[in-house]
């Protein structure tokens, strides 16, 4: 079984609609992060928590929002989508107490009509 | 960001060597990242260098050098599966990683 987990995999949407990610993690990682990855642009961190009851802005937080409902558990929502988020969202885990090595999910591809 | 500069695109020949150089301004990281990440699929980690020198490990090295804000990743014996992105990453130990844009490589018979 996969360590780090992202559901959907995939998601067709519409503008205005709301949308989840979930990702879970049986790593026992306490540091969590969500990633956008679009053409050219590299990964680039929405949100990060280093414990659950830490919640931190990244470098592209407006228009999401997330949630840490446990240890293994973060969430991205998206309120109300719009086209330019259509992208490729990662997951990631890390362990404060080595090095914080960054372990990622899947991914999901979200496409936002 | 953190202004990471990595070359775009690479291409290089099976079997040769090829390497991939990246260049920060950023400093108070404890060390440096490089991950690959195939076509489609996450990035996964290749190396990680706290000193500065040459950290080797079977076919791949990195190289550090925090003076000259500077590292390398390098690719012996190149195999087709070698074609992927390769990102490179100051972080560690709280420093919130930022990841360069990544260098394409492209290996060809």
């Amino acid at each position: 079984d996969a360590d780090v987990t992202q559901t959907p995999r995939n998601r067709i949407t519409k503008t205005g609609k709301r949308i989840m990610l979930e990702c879970s993690q049986t790593k026992g990682h306490d540091r969590m992060y969500w990633y956008r990855q679009d053409p050219g642009l590299g990964l680039r961190l929405i949100y990060y928590s280093f414990d659950v009851k830490d919640i931190n802005k990244g470098e592209i937080s407006d228009g999401y929002s997330v949630s840490r409902q446990a240890q293994a558990k973060f969430s991205l929502s998206l309120e109300s989508a719009i086209p330019n988020q259509t992208a490729l969202y990662f997951c990631a885990t890390s362990f404060s107490g080595r090095a914080d090595t960054q372990y990622f999910g899947p991914g999901t591809r979200l496409t936002v009509l | 960001g953190q202004n990471i500069d990595q070359p775009t695109e690479m291409t290089a020949t099976e079997g040769a060597i090829v390497q991939i150089n990246c260049t920060y301004q950023t400093s108070g990281f404890n060390g440096l990242f490089w991950y690959q990440q195939h076509a489609g699929e996450a990035p996964t980690f290749l190396s990680y260098n706290v000193l500065d020198g040459l950290e080797e490990k079977g076919r791949f090295s990195s190289f550090l050098s925090r003076s000259k804000g500077y590292s390398y990743l390098l690719l012996k014996e190149l195999q087709m599966k070698d074609s992927a992105s390769y990102l490179c990453a100051p972080g560690g130990r709280s420093y919130i990683p930022t990841f360069g844009r990544g260098t394409s490589l492209i290996v060809h018979p």
